[in-house]
């Protein structure tokens, strides 16, 4: 079975500061974990996604996310934020064996104080 | 430019009616998915299609049916609507492959009174 926890279900920071979003996975097998963002009444769209290879992994809009196999975890960051990254994040993961099944995280929503 | 085309984007139904909301896209992708997303609780997969002609049950089925009708529309039905199926549904597709991404619709706001 695969699960993802997502920690903070709202987090704000003022612009400028850094975003950090929390997520650990659960995985009985290698995993690909994912980062998607929905802004107000649109569907997900993907920001970054880990596979296999390097472990640091940069996505849209200056976002980034480390793979750690040791803590089992897959946050999100960026340096400096921007009202426009007002929104809510999903970590996802899905895991080999079969096609494609996605489990997504509980969400956290990121408010940018001006 | 069209991707996941979802309709209807709202509807409002009394318990025990019944609709279908339609899924189709365009990128020539063989899976495709219905997910609810509910406030506290992310996306949960309700249904999905592996491929043309194949259905399976995701993590929460129950009062739902689904047709893949073609390789581009995958359809989801409540014979008999309820409260609890007070939610936002979402449509996606996706690549076989399993490290690919998901493209999502937009959306059906669905409230059932």
């Amino acid at each position: 079975a695969q699960s993802v926890t997502q920690l903070g279900s709202h987090v704000s920071v003022s612009e400028g500061a850094l975003v950090l979003l929390r997520c650990n996975y659960s995985s009985s097998v290698p995993p690909y974990l994912f980062w998607y963002v929905q802004y107000p009444n649109q569907g997900l769209q993907l920001l970054l996604k880990y596979t296999t290879g390097a472990t640091l992994v940069k996505g849209i809009n200056g976002f980034e996310a480390e793979f750690k196999k040791s803590e089992t975890s897959f946050h999100l960051t960026k340096p400096s934020a921007h009202m426009s990254d007002a929104a809510e994040y999903f970590c996802a993961v899905t895991s080999s064996g079969g096609y494609q099944k996605v489990t997504f995280g509980t969400g956290t929503k990121l408010q940018v104080i001006p | 430019n069209a991707g996941v085309t979802q309709t209807p984007k709202f509807q409002v139904l009394k318990t025990g009616q019944s609709m279908t909301l339609q899924c189709a896209q365009d990128m020539n992708h063989n899976s495709m998915y219905w997910y609810r997303q509910d406030p506290g609780m992310g996306l949960r997969l309700i249904y999905y299609s592996a491929s043309e002609g194949t259905t399976d049950k995701g993590e929460v089925p129950n009062g739902y049916n689904v047709s893949r009708l073609n390789k581009r529309e995958f359809s989801l039905r409540l014979e008999s609507a309820a409260p609890s199926q007070t939610s936002v549904y979402f449509c996606a597709s996706s690549e076989q492959r399993i490290n690919e991404k998901l493209f999502f619709g937009s959306g059906t706001q669905l409230s059932v009174l």
